[in-house]
C-alpha cells in the first residue's frame, strides 16, 4: 500500500464513548499531522509530530489525545466528545526539511459524527 | 482577521472555460504558496507549489503569486468536468512546517 491510509472511513459515536482514529503513512516521511475540516472553515491544525516528537498542540481540548508510536503511525484517541466535534478528521505526512516546508500528503479522512 | 481569505463559492463554469481562483493573505512572512485539490470524500492533494513571487505553469494549471499585493491565484485553462472539486490555497512562512489554509472554493465544470 502507498500514501497515507486512515481508518475507519466513517465513525458514529455517542458522547460517552471512547474511540481511536488510526493513520499510517508509507512514504518514509518524518512529520505527521492531524487536521480538522469543518464546513465553510479552513483546515484547523490540531497536532504536529516531527521525528515522533509532538511539536505543536494547537489549543485542542483534552478530549482529543494524540499518540505517535513511530514515524509511520499516528493515532487520535477520542473520549467524551461533543456534537460540535463532528467533522472530517484528516491525517497528513510530509518530509520536514527544516527551513523549507514541503507539500503534505493527506489521507482520505475519517468522517466523525458525534450523537 | 483571518490569516488567509478565500471565496468559498460555489463557482460553476461551462466546460472549456478559463477558471480563476484567488486567495488573499495578511501575513507578510508567508513565502511558500500551494494549491490543493480536494475531490468529494477524499483528502486534499497537492496541485501546485511555488516559492515567493512569480508564475508557475504545469499543463493547464498556472499559479501566480503577487507578494506586494498579498494575493495568489490559480488559473485553469480549458476546464474539464474532471476539474470539479474544492480548491484550497495554503501558505507557510520560512522555517515553519505549518501550513495556513483558506476555506476552499468549490468548483463545478458543467459539460
Amino acid at each position: 500500500e502507498t500514501g497515507v491510509t486512515q481508518t475507519p472511513r466513517h465513525l458514529v459515536m455517542g458522547m460517552t464513548n471512547k474511540k481511536s482514529l488510526k493513520c499510517e503513512q508509507h512514504l518514509g516521511h518524518n512529520a505527521m499531522y492531524w487536521y480538522k475540516q469543518s464546513a465553510k472553515k479552513p483546515l484547523e491544525l490540531m497536532f504536529v509530530y516531527s521525528l515522533e516528537e509532538r511539536v505543536e498542540n494547537n489549543s485542542v481540548p483534552s478530549r482529543f489525545s494524540p499518540e505517535c508510536p513511530n514515524s509511520s503511525h499516528l493515532f487520535l484517541h477520542l473520549h467524551t466528545l461533543q456534537p460540535e466535534d463532528s467533522a472530517l478528521y484528516l491525517c497528513a505526512s510530509s518530509q520536514d526539511r527544516g527551513n523549507r516546508p514541503s507539500g503534505y500528503t493527506f489521507g482520505s479522512g475519517t468522517r466523525l459524527t458525534v450523537v | 482577521q483571518k490569516e488567509v481569505e478565500q471565496d468559498p463559492g460555489p463557482l460553476s463554469v461551462p466546460e472549456g472555460a478559463i477558471v480563476s481562483l484567488n486567495c488573499t493573505y495578511s501575513n507578510s512572512a508567508f513565502q511558500y504558496f500551494m494549491w490543493y485539490r480536494q475531490y468529494s470524500r477524499k483528502g486534499p492533494e497537492l496541485l501546485m507549489y511555488t516559492y515567493s513571487s512569480g508564475n508557475k505553469e504545469d499543463g493547464r494549471f498556472t499559479a501566480q503569486v503577487d507578494k506586494s499585493s498579498k494575493y495568489i491565484s490559480l488559473f485553469i485553462r480549458d476546464s474539464q468536468p474532471s476539474d470539479s472539486a474544492t480548491y484550497l490555497c495554503a501558505m507557510s512562512p520560512t522555517g515553519a512546517n505549518n501550513l495556513f489554509f483558506g476555506t476552499g472554493t468549490r468548483l463545478t465544470v458543467i459539460p
